[in-house]
């Protein structure tokens, strides 16, 4: 098993709709939690960032983070051309040698006119 | 614009040779983290930099090695190169306990042939 699942998609959506990205990670003893978007042949840019569970919301974009089921989503409302990229969730333990990332697979999303 | 540079951005090299990729940590950033990102998957951790030491490494060989100097700019040394190794590699640096803000550069293209 994977540590950090992620559907690859590709995920297509009209503009305007709302997008939910999901992952599900196996290792509980970390507890950071972030979204990356990657656009083709470019470098991972960090969208945000959660610690432990509960909702985080930037602008268009909302993290949330369920302990429970070991489930970590991202919203995007509003859906815009310009979010057509690969989200990457990934899982840190924050400091030290554990503040590796374990990445998912990353999701396509394409967002259409 | 992460602060986080990185060259080559691309490069062709033999089977068997060897390659060195340099990268430039954000300002004040004293951690360095280098990944691969073979084309449809996450970045995998190679290894980390603190203080010029090595400080964690992920499932690699030890044909892969580094170097983090003084100024906490990073080098990845890849020796023997193989057909695998073909892939995005992306430097990522971050202050030391705030792992959960980790800033990755736009990556060196390395293909084998």
């Amino acid at each position: 098993q994977k540590e950090v699942e992620q559907d690859p998609g590709p995920l297509s959506v009209p503009e305007g709709a709302i997008v939910s990205l999901n992952c599900t990670y196996s290792n509980s003893a970390f507890q950071y939690f972030m979204w990356y978007r990657q656009y083709s042949r470019k470098g991972p840019e960090l969208l945000m960032y959660t610690y432990s569970s509960g909702n985080k919301e930037d602008g268009r974009f909302t993290a949330q983070v369920d302990k429970s089921s070991k489930y970590i989503s991202l919203f995007i409302r509003d859906s815009q051309p310009s979010d057509s990229a690969t989200y990457l969730c990934a899982q840190t333990g924050g400091t030290g040698t554990a503040s590796k990332l374990t990445f998912g697979t990353g999701t396509r999303l394409q967002v259409t006119l | 614009e992460t602060g986080v540079t990185q060259s080559p951005t691309h490069l062709i090299k033999t089977r068997g040779q060897q390659v060195t990729l340099r990268c430039s940590s954000q300002s004040g950033h004293n951690t360095v983290s280098w990944y691969q990102q073979a084309l449809g998957q996450g970045p995998q951790f190679i290894f980390q930099y603190y203080r010029e030491e090595e400080n964690g490494r992920g499932n690699f060989p030890p044909r892969f090695s580094g170097l983090q100097f003084p100024n906490y700019s990073s080098e990845l040394n890849v020796n023997a190169l193989e057909l695998d190794d073909s892939a995005l590699y992306l430097c990522a640096s971050s202050l030391a306990g705030q792992g959960n803000t980790i800033y990755f550069g736009e990556g060196s293209w390395l293909t084998v042939v």
